[in-house]
């Protein structure tokens, strides 16, 4: 059974540029989160989605972030116009339920040159 | 929100050592996780605990809601236990956690 999956590992941006995070997450879990880990620090909540639905984005940013979560394949995670500051790794995790314990992926790690 | 505070934030051990990470946290709790950050990055569940005790292998957990922390006890170190140990609180009517700042760990042979 294989855990959660995310890709690319390592992604390197020019500012201006548009960056694509996928997740799929465990068979069989239909909510998935994204975190974001800045170097020297714990992971912050972004967004969490069910199939189709955002059902809570208050830890992403109002510009130029958004996600998805469609019926047919992985999340998405989309950073459009990158800048420097938006370097960092991106975590997914995804759960059975809300209340079930999160399994996270490995990661994307985003620099933005 | 919640305030999750993780102590101490540095450890250095010697390999066989035990040791204790302490978590606080300001608020009731729907539920609690500890992870293992190991040094490539990876996050690796290590407990589920919202309430009393669990132990798996060398590592053991225990949190007391009613007094607003968890203990992580890792015994007889490894070096492969380096890495930063994360405590993720959720609390009030939410389920989405509250990560700490972690503590870093290091063990040496």
């Amino acid at each position: 059974n294989a855990g959660v999956m995310q890709n690319p590992r390592h992604l390197v941006r020019r500012r201006g540029q548009e960056a694509r995070l996928r997740c799929s997450p465990m068979k069989g879990h239909s909510h998935v989160y994204w975190y974001r880990q800045l170097p020297e620090e714990g992971l912050k909540f972004m967004v969490y989605l069910q199939k189709e639905n955002i059902i809570d984005e208050s830890g992403m940013p109002k510009e130029r972030f958004s996600a998805e979560f469609p019926k047919e394949g992985p999340s998405i995670l989309r950073i459009q116009q990158v800048v420097r500051g938006d370097s960092a790794a991106y975590f997914c995790a995804s759960s059975l339920d809300l209340q079930e314990t999160q399994y996270f992926g490995p990661g994307t790690r985003l620099l933005v040159l | 929100g919640i305030q999750v505070e993780q102590s101490p934030p540095d450890l250095i051990l010697q390999e066989g050592a035990n040791s204790t990470l302490r978590c606080n946290f300001s608020d009731s709790v729907n539920n609690l996780q500890w992870f293992h950050q190991n040094p490539w990055g990876q996050l690796i569940n290590l407990f589920y605990i919202p309430s009393g005790t669990k132990q798996n292998g060398r590592l053991s957990a225990t949190t007391v809601a009613t007094e607003r922390y968890s203990l992580l006890y890792i015994s007889s170190s490894q070096t492969t236990d380096s890495g930063v140990y994360f405590c993720a609180v959720a609390s009030g009517g939410s389920y989405i956690p509250t990560f700490g700042r972690g503590t870093s760990l290091i063990v040496h042979p």
